[in-house]
């Protein structure tokens, strides 16, 4: 397909559990991006991704949480023991920009579908 | 005080009714981006601008630069366009600003 693609779109864990979320970008972009969107509230910015690194991780909520893009393109949000108030959906969204092109760089993001996690 | 303020939070009208969401922000931005979240979560961009206006349809979108201002509008509506509309705004950055979202309901 053309756009983002993300999986699983929905995951339910037993409190402890590690989880993987999968992101597949649309090809060719540079840029991706993990946002946590609890319910009734707006997305929250994890972590970006430019080609293979990590530029910028501010957002992981804790230690718990790990993403990976190991060869620019496919990224895996990993959360390890996860606890209730990981609770969330989960959005991916890829950009063909690099970011760093300052007020004249128009940031286009494309979303994924996300994916539900539900942590019991 | 929100960076980016959303109004209204909650819309309720019948099938037919032309619909604006207001969307203003208190930082300088490269781009306003307006985007639709059916439940579920799926996160669609419906426009991206920087100045003047926007159609695509039946969705109309306007910014204001100088008063930091943008609107969404919506003619005709539609159950369909059932959804929460999203303000995010994109400043120096790759960030995103997002707003709370409005969510929208249109009735038969």
């Amino acid at each position: 397909g053309a756009g983002v693609s993300q999986s699983p779109r929905y995951k339910v864990a037993k409190r402890g559990q590690d989880v993987a979320l999968r992101c597949d970008p649309i090809s060719g972009h540079v840029s991706l991006f993990w946002y946590q969107q609890a319910l009734g509230q707006g997305p929250e910015f994890l972590t970006y991704f430019q080609n293979e690194a990590q530029l910028d991780k501010s957002g992981l909520p804790s230690d718990r949480f790990f993403a990976e893009r190991p060869e620019g393109s496919v990224s895996t949000l990993k959360i390890q023991r996860t606890q209730q108030e990981d609770s969330a959906v989960y959005l991916c969204a890829s950009s063909p920009r690099d970011g760093s092109g300052g007020r004249s760089s128009y940031n286009e993001q494309f979303f994924g579908p996300g994916t539900r996690l539900t942590v019991l | 005080k929100n960076e980016v303020e959303q109004s209204p939070q909650n819309l309720t009208a019948q099938e037919g009714e032309f619909i604006t969401i207001n969307c203003s922000y208190s930082v300088g931005i490269s781009a306003l981006h307006w985007l639709q979240q059916h439940p579920g979560g799926g996160i669609v961009s419906l426009f991206m601008l920087s100045s003047g206006k926007k159609k695509h349809g039946r969705l109309i979108a306007t910014i204001n630069i100088q008063e930091k201002h943008s609107s969404l509008h919506i003619t005709a509506s539609h159950p369909r366009d059932s959804a929460v509309y999203i303000c995010a705004v994109g400043g120096s950055n790759y960030q995103l600003i997002w707003g709370a979202g409005t969510k929208l309901i249109i009735k038969p």
